[in-house]
């Protein structure tokens, strides 16, 4: 079973909509969650981490929110350069929780 | 250079070769994470280095994958007798070891393995 499902696993928004993509996640305790973005043929960047419930970071049209089952990125007024793979990813709090375990993204078009 | 480099960029071996893979972290970081990427695929992870030594192999598919880590520096990653299904970009991070926490990760631009 899946620790990560983000979805949907592909959104076509015009310059300017508004919308969220969703990352659903499954462990026993959560350490910490994380939203990354991938262009085309580059490695993974950090945007975000969250701890807990509540807790809600912003960097400049994107926010990202937690709950206890999910976590949101909200795109506010998306520009074409927003166009990425948006990744999800969890770390379980547990003796040997090094690993950053990934959903498998959602692939974000901005149209202009 | 600033960032985590990879090499080769592209590999193209036929199956049932050995290959090594190359990553050089960024100066200072002692954390180094090898992910493997699927087409259609989330990051798979692989093996988390801690300096010189893997507390966390969990992730390596089978024995044919090994990964070591020398100086607390420079990773290899090397697949034998390759299969067709080890096809991918297998990606390299590193982090600070106070940062493994914060999830922030720094990544290279990966590796691209095609086994014919």
């Amino acid at each position: 079973e899946d620790q990560v499902t983000q979805s949907p696993e592909a959104l076509r928004l015009q310059e300017g909509e508004s919308s969220s993509l969703n990352c659903s996640y499954t462990v026993s305790g959560l350490r910490g969650l994380f939203w990354y973005r991938q262009d085309p043929g580059k490695g993974p960047e950090f945007l975000f981490t969250l701890y807990s419930a509540g807790e809600e970071k912003e960097k400049e049209r994107l926010k990202a929110t937690l709950t206890k089952k999910e976590s949101f990125l909200h795109i506010t007024a998306p520009k074409p350069e927003d166009s990425a793979t948006y990744l999800c990813a969890v770390q379980e709090r547990s003796n040997s929780g090094y690993a950053l375990n990934f959903g498998k993204g959602t692939s974000l078009l901005v149209t202009p | 250079g600033a960032g985590v480099s990879q090499s080769p960029s592209n590999k193209v071996t036929e199956k049932g070769k050995d290959v090594e893979l190359r990553c050089d972290p960024i100066s200072g970081h002692t954390a180094l994470y090898w992910y493997r990427q699927s087409l259609g695929q989330g990051l798979e992870f692989l093996i988390y280095f801690q300096g010189n030594s893997a507390p966390d192999k969990s992730g390596l598919p089978s024995d044919r994958f090994s990964a070591e880590r020398t100086g607390g520096s420079v990773s290899t990653l090397t697949i034998q007798r390759t299969q067709q299904e080890d096809s991918a970009v297998y990606l390299c991070a590193s982090t600070r070891d106070g940062r493994v926490n914060t999830g922030e990760l720094f990544f290279g631009e990966g590796s691209r393995l095609t086994v014919l």
